[in-house]
């Protein structure tokens, strides 16, 4: 498995301005990816995370609302851009170890409120 | 593209009781499937996962076969307690879009009365 950690753990913010998320893990990963989980809803994938290259995005997301960077193997951030309410989430970030395994491991979240 | 379905809560149970949560997959491919849990507060955590066809995976009590021929993965426990209450989402692996992401269930919102 793998130790993930995320900063912030929560935070508020005004309309309007943007918040960077943080994602380190305790040793080096193939694979990086953010989700979003709104209220009382499911997991939705935003991107992969590519080293050394632009994120992969899933349909109805994009760049300049979610900029992505994963400069090496045990880190990336998430910035959400130009903030509005239907922002609010839990941010997550994921990674899968690599060496054939598929499993999916979870960082605690950023709990992100808009006002 | 991918696509999970699983059955809504909340579910309520009795302590020691017999649960099922029904989950079923539509995907391109072989992919893997997983049954992931997020307790109350806490993180998304990985309960149990199956690779192929006929599969059993199993963890804290926990049961599901891949069944290939229905597209199924249902998550079984004998005799539920009061500590398994929490929100059970059902996974598979492959996004449709061609990524390594993961494609989630709604999640089924589990609570055990003592």
């Amino acid at each position: 498995s793998a130790v993930i950690s995320q900063k912030p753990s929560r935070d508020i913010c005004q309309r309007g301005t943007s918040l960077t998320i943080q994602c380190q893990v305790d040793s080096q990963v193939t694979m990086m990816f953010w989700y979003r989980q709104q209220p009382g809803q499911s997991l939705t994938l935003i991107a992969t995370a590519n080293q050394g290259s632009e994120a992969t995005y899933e349909s109805g997301f994009v760049i300049d609302k979610f900029p992505i960077s994963r400069p090496n193997l045990t880190f990336s951030t998430l910035t959400v851009s130009n903030m509005s309410p239907e922002d609010s989430s839990i941010y997550l970030c994921s990674v899968r170890i690599g060496g054939g395994q598929e499993t999916q491991y979870f960082g605690p979240g950023t709990r992100l409120l808009v006002l | 593209g991918n696509s999970v379905t699983q059955m809504e809560g909340p579910v309520t149970l009795s302590e020691e009781a017999f649960l099922t949560i029904n989950c079923t997959y539509t995907a391109t491919g072989y992919p893997s499937l997983f049954w992931y849990v997020q307790y109350p507060g806490e993180g998304l955590q990985l309960l149990l996962k199956a690779t192929k066809a006929d599969d059993k995976g199993s963890n804290k009590g926990f049961e599901a076969t891949y069944r290939k021929e229905t597209t199924s993965f249902h998550l079984e426990k004998g005799s539920v307690q009061v500590s398994d209450s929490a929100v059970y989402f059902c996974a598979l692996s492959g996004s449709g879009g061609g990524a390594d992401g993961l494609t989630f269930g709604k999640g089924t919102h589990l609570i055990i009365q003592p």
